[in-house]
Parts: structure tokens; C-alpha cells; sequence
């Protein structure tokens, strides 16, 4: 099983529609997860970070934490052309050697069009 | 700040030879990360140092693989001799390790390519 697993997409939406990224992962005690936003040709970018089980919402960007299910969402409402790229889901280890290891999915392709 | 600086921003050379990549991190950051990132393997995380001392090395390929942080501002990754599976996009990034505040700032990224 991969530490970190997304869904795989691509995933395609109109603009104006809610594009929904799926994420779970492995280890139990992981405490802090981060999506990040890549565009192509350029390096990740952190977008939203997400410490506590629930919602968490910042403009058109909602992440949703489980941590009994092990999973992580992000949540793009009114997606815009712009919004389109790769989005990385990331979890930080807690304990023992993964403490501070910071570990990325494979990503998932997001493609809003107009 | 000027952000996560690394060098080359490209790189192309010959099965064989040694390449070396360098990252200066932000200033007052202290902890640095490599990854590398390929199509097929997606973004992985070969070491990161915290302090300038290597935490977690797990990710290292194999022994022509090193990595380096002589002090807070400087680390290298070397790879001797290179391969042509080592064309990827490696990346540098740093973060300061403050409870509620460890977001990853990214540099660039080296695109390597290995003839």
C-alpha cells in the first residue's frame, strides 16, 4: 500500500462546477496534511493545510479531514480555467523516523473547461 | 526574501559523468528537503536534513546518490556516475519547523537529463 494515495483522474469539470480531490493515507498517527498546487513546467505551491478532523474553508477552497478514515478532500467550488493543474496531496509524518517527513501522492490532473 | 534558490536550472550531460545540484535554502528555514519528480514515480523524497543533519535518507536511490549540508545555508545533491533513469526534476525545498507554521516553500526545481 502507498503512504499516499490519490485518486488517480484525470478529472475534467466546466467551469463553474465543484471539483472534488480524493486522498487517503497509510499512517495513523500523521497529524498535519497539506494540499499543494502545481501548474506545468512550474514547482508546487502550497494551497490549503489541514490540521483538525472536519472543514476547513478558505475562498472557493474547502479541505475536509477524517482522521478514523485515514482520508483528506479538497473541494474546488466555481472552478475556473485557471484553476487547472495537478494537485498534490500531502501528509506529514508524526512519530519514530517518518517525524517531519513530509510525503506526497502521485497527484491528481484537474482540467476545468470553459 | 528570494525564496528557495537551486542551480542548474538545466542540466544535460552524459551517461557517466557527475552531476552536481545545489540549493540555498530561505534564510531562517531549518529544515531542507530534495525530491525528485518523474512522470511515472511521481513526486518522492530522497532526504531531508533537519538542523543541517540528515534526518531521513530512506528515499536515496542508491550509493551514487549523496546528498550534503555543510551549513544552514547551503546543500548539494551529487550524483556520480549519472544515469540516464536519473532524468527527472529535482527539487529543493525548505521550511522552519515552528509548531502550527512548517509549510514547505519549493525552489524551481533542476531538470536533469541524462544522455
Amino acid at each position: 500500500q502507498k503512504e499516499v494515495e490519490q485518486n488517480s483522474g484525470p478529472l475534467s469539470v466546466p467551469e463553474g462546477a465543484i471539483a472534488s480531490l480524493n486522498c487517503t493515507y497509510s499512517d495513523r498517527v500523521s497529524q498535519s496534511f497539506f494540499w499543494y498546487r502545481q501548474y506545468s513546467g512550474k514547482s508546487p505551491e502550497l494551497i490549503m493545510s489541514i490540521y483538525s478532523n472536519g472543514d476547513k474553508e478558505d475562498g472557493r477552497f474547502t479541505a475536509q479531514l477524517n482522521k478514523a478514515s485515514q482520508y483528506v478532500s479538497l473541494l474546488i467550488r466555481d472552478s475556473q480555467p485557471s484553476d487547472s493543474a495537478t494537485y498534490l496531496c500531502a501528509v506529514q509524518g508524526a512519530g519514530g523516523t517518518s517525524y517531519g517527513k513530509l510525503t506526497f501522492g502521485q497527484g491528481t490532473i484537474l482540467t476545468v473547461h470553459p | 526574501d528570494a525564496g528557495v534558490i537551486q542551480s542548474p536550472r538545466h542540466e544535460v550531460t552524459e551517461m557517466g559523468q557527475e552531476v552536481t545540484l545545489r540549493c540555498k535554502p530561505i534564510s531562517g528555514h531549518n529544515s531542507l528537503f530534495w525530491y525528485r519528480q518523474t512522470m511515472m514515480r511521481g513526486l518522492e523524497l530522497l532526504i531531508y536534513f533537519n538542523n543541517n543533519v540528515p534526518i531521513d535518507d530512506s528515499g536515496m536511490p542508491e550509493d551514487r546518490f549523496s546528498a550534503k549540508m555543510p551549513n544552514a545555508s547551503f546543500s548539494t545533491l551529487k550524483i556520480q556516475p549519472s544515469e540516464p533513469r536519473d532524468s527527472a526534476v529535482y527539487f529543493c525545498a525548505s521550511r522552519v519547523d515552528i509548531s502550527g507554521a512548517n509549510v514547505l516553500t519549493f525552489g524551481a526545481g533542476s531538470r536533469l537529463t541524462v544522455l
